[in-house]
């Protein structure tokens, strides 16, 4: 079983929509969480980092949050774009090991 | 002025070669990455070199062996290819050690598919 394990698998929303996607991990011990967005093609890009003390940090339209008790992470993307279609991975590190997720990919239709 | 770059883009060869894939960045950073991803879309780390040392080698099969010139480059050598080895090789760099709060930086993948 994966360390980090996020949902949707896929996800398709209409442009201008908000949206919503999950990480639940079991890494220990916890050291940070990134959220990356990967488009078709190219390398993943980081969006955010939270160390265990932040439960909330926006990048933009991005906002990731992170429950360090459940175990549990979110990344909300506010009134999408057609750009915003891409896979989202969830890394978890415990000192200097990093898990992946196998990523939440989104489809954003006009 | 691409910050982590990668050649080639494709390589396409036949099982039982030998090839070399190429990494640069251009960010003084002191660490760098090499990572594979497969079909299924899952990012694994292969190996990990902060100033010329070898800090991560994940359970890789020793006909990969990463080679850094200088702390800008780190290469990656592939021996007698399988047909298991296709899949995408991205490197990263960061400025220290990413088990911190330090941004991995990913150059644009290798497309490496053997026949």
């Amino acid at each position: 079983k994966n360390q980090v394990e996020q949902s949707p698998q896929s996800l398709i929303i209409l442009e201008g929509k908000n949206c919503t996607l999950q990480c639940n991990y079991t890494v220990s011990p916890f050291s940070n969480l990134r959220w990356y967005k990967q488009d078709t093609g190219r390398g993943p890009v980081s969006l955010t980092i939270m160390t265990f003390s932040e439960n909330t940090k926006s990048n933009g339209r991005y906002t990731a949050t992170l429950d360090a008790d459940t175990k549990q992470s979110s990344l909300h993307i506010t009134a999408s774009q057609l750009s915003d279609s891409a896979s989202y991975i969830c890394v978890v590190s415990a000192s200097n090991d990093m898990r992946f997720g196998a990523g939440t990919r989104l489809t954003v239709k006009p | 002025d691409t910050a982590v770059s990668q050649t080639p883009k494709y390589l396409v060869t036949q099982m039982g070669n030998d090839k070399s894939i190429k990494c640069e960045q251009n960010l003084g950073h002191d660490t760098m990455y090499w990572y594979k991803q497969d079909s299924k879309k899952f990012l694994k780390i292969m190996f990990s070199y902060n100033n010329k040392e070898l800090i991560i080698n994940e359970t890789v099969p020793n006909r990969f062996s990463p080679k850094s010139p200088d702390k800008a480059h780190l290469n990656l050598h592939i021996n007698s290819l399988e047909l298991g080895d296709s899949a995408v090789y991205f490197c990263a760099s960061s400025p220290y050690l990413a088990g911190g709060v330090e941004t991995q930086y990913f150059g644009p993948g290798t497309r490496l598919l053997v026949l």
